[in-house]
């Protein structure tokens, strides 16, 4: 089937409002993860969901992000009250069930965010 | 703690050069890593991993567990290889590994 699938490919939304960013991993892949691209930042781990696991959500920045994982497939990122530093390609991966040697992550094609 | 250091953030060589993008890791298991890549205006995508010893479009990558390093080389840059790469480190948790990357080095190969 197809790979990861995120939704909205652009999103321009306004200082403080709420926005959902979708993603569809990879029917079967047990692992999902967000992350942040910023212009000269890299590549930002956000959260990780692995099966029916407590989430690690370690790399949320601020308590105005949050995320799901419904069924233990298709996860949601929200921003509550964006800001401009909110700015940025938002990317989700999946995987495999990774416990063994086989963590390759394949990655959508991310959402632009942008903050004005 | 588990960390990936890419310390250049941006390489820039002649076609024809000799490349390696440095990748320095702190691990307290045995480690799996792996060098991903992404083209412009592309997604990003596995380019190899140490276990499979692979050599890629030319890329080869070497564990050196000593140094804890894992660099990325290719003995002659093409134009083709201008992209963002990125090292990452597959973090062994409870439930699962969680992959941990680098800042990215962007490589631009002049012709």
């Amino acid at each position: 089937g197809a790979g990861v699938s995120q939704s909205p490919s652009n999103k321009v939304t306004e200082k403080g409002k709420d926005v959902e960013l979708r993603c569809d991993p990879i029917s079967g892949h047990t692992a999902l993860y967000w992350y942040r691209q910023s212009l000269g930042q890299g590549l930002e781990f956000l959260i990780y969901f692995q099966g029916n696991s407590a989430p690690d959500k370690s790399g949320l920045p601020s308590d105005r992000f949050s995320a799901e994982r419904t069924g233990g497939s298709v996860s949601t990122l929200t921003i509550q009250r964006t800001q401009q530093e909110d700015s940025a390609v938002y990317l989700c991966a999946s995987s495999l069930s990774p416990s063994g040697k086989n963590t390759e992550a394949f990655f959508g094609q991310g959402t632009r965010l942008t903050v004005v | 703690a588990q960390r990936v250091t890419q310390p250049e953030k941006l390489l820039s060589v002649f076609k024809g050069a000799p490349v390696e993008l440095k990748c320095n890791y702190s691990y307290s298991g045995s480690p799996e890593l792996f060098w991903y890549v992404q083209y412009s205006r592309q997604r990003l995508q596995l380019l190899l991993r140490h276990i499979s010893r692979e050599s890629i479009k030319g890329f080869t990558a070497d564990l050196n567990k000593g140094e804890t390093s894992f660099h990325l080389k290719k003995p002659f840059a093409q134009e083709e290889d201008s992209a963002m790469y990125y090292c990452a480190l597959a973090q062994h948790m409870e439930y699962g590994n969680k992959l941990v990357f680098g800042a990215g080095t962007i490589l631009r190969v002049k012709s």
